[in-house]
């Protein structure tokens, strides 16, 4: 069994910038979701997909996008990047639409924006 | 609206007992238990479904009271490996959005 893996685990960014991040779900697993950790702070949602979907969102602007693809992958994109935007992003997968089950995680992508 | 934990942070020694506690403003339905050593990701430990739901396994259990709006985390004869951030999660009643709660450090000492 895969667990879930991120990519790519460190990258530096400047202000402005674009930036990818990409995830694998865990096999069998149809939802996965997106969290921001700031340094000393617990992780903050971003946002979940489920079968393709955009399904919940958390406070984060319209430049943090995301996609998720028919095999369940997933990719966040952050547009415009501003120094704030440096943290741990970790991806979690799920099987199924609610949050009641066990969220595994990946080990997360470290950006720094200078 | 996010989960408090209390304490903030707490320093055992090998063997003594600890509770962490969360506590929300809003209704809760279902309770996730999570560990985050430092560096890593988080590692689930458990997920409370229903009101006094208590569960464990090893010499950590939890247990949920839907009433209260608060879940507690009850680690027995601490061992140096429980050492690390926990954190309580849940979803925002009728929305897909999931919250931690603010966490709390937890140090086990020799």
């Amino acid at each position: 069994e895969t667990g879930v893996t991120q990519s790519p685990t460190h990258l530096i960014k400047t202000r402005g910038q674009q930036v990818t991040l990409r995830c694998s779900s865990q096999s069998g697993h149809n939802t996965v979701s997106w969290y921001q950790q700031a340094l000393g702070q617990g992780p903050q949602f971003i946002f979940q997909y489920y079968r393709e979907e955009e399904n919940g969102r958390g406070n984060f602007p319209p430049r943090f996008s995301g996609l998720q693809f028919p095999n369940y992958s997933s990719e966040l994109n952050v547009n415009a990047l501003e120094l704030d935007d440096s943290a741990l992003y970790l991806c979690a997968s799920s099987l199924g639409d609610s949050n009641t089950g066990e969220l595994f995680f990946g080990e997360g992508s470290r950006l720094t924006v200078l | 609206q996010q989960p408090v934990q209390s304490p903030q942070a707490v320093i055992l020694r090998e063997g003594e007992d600890a509770v962490i506690n969360c506590s929300s403003s809003k209704a809760l339905y279902s309770v996730h238990w999570y560990r985050q050593k430092h560096g890593e990701a988080p590692v689930f430990l458990m997920i409370l479904l229903k009101g006094g739901e208590q569960k464990g396994h090893d010499k950590i259990s939890a247990s949920f009271n839907e009433k209260k709006q608060q879940s507690s985390l009850y680690l027995t004869a601490s061992q140096l490996s429980y050492s690390g951030t926990y954190f309580c999660g849940t979803e925002v009643s009728g929305t897909y959005k999931y919250i931690f709660g603010t966490g709390t450090r937890l140090k086990v000492l020799a």
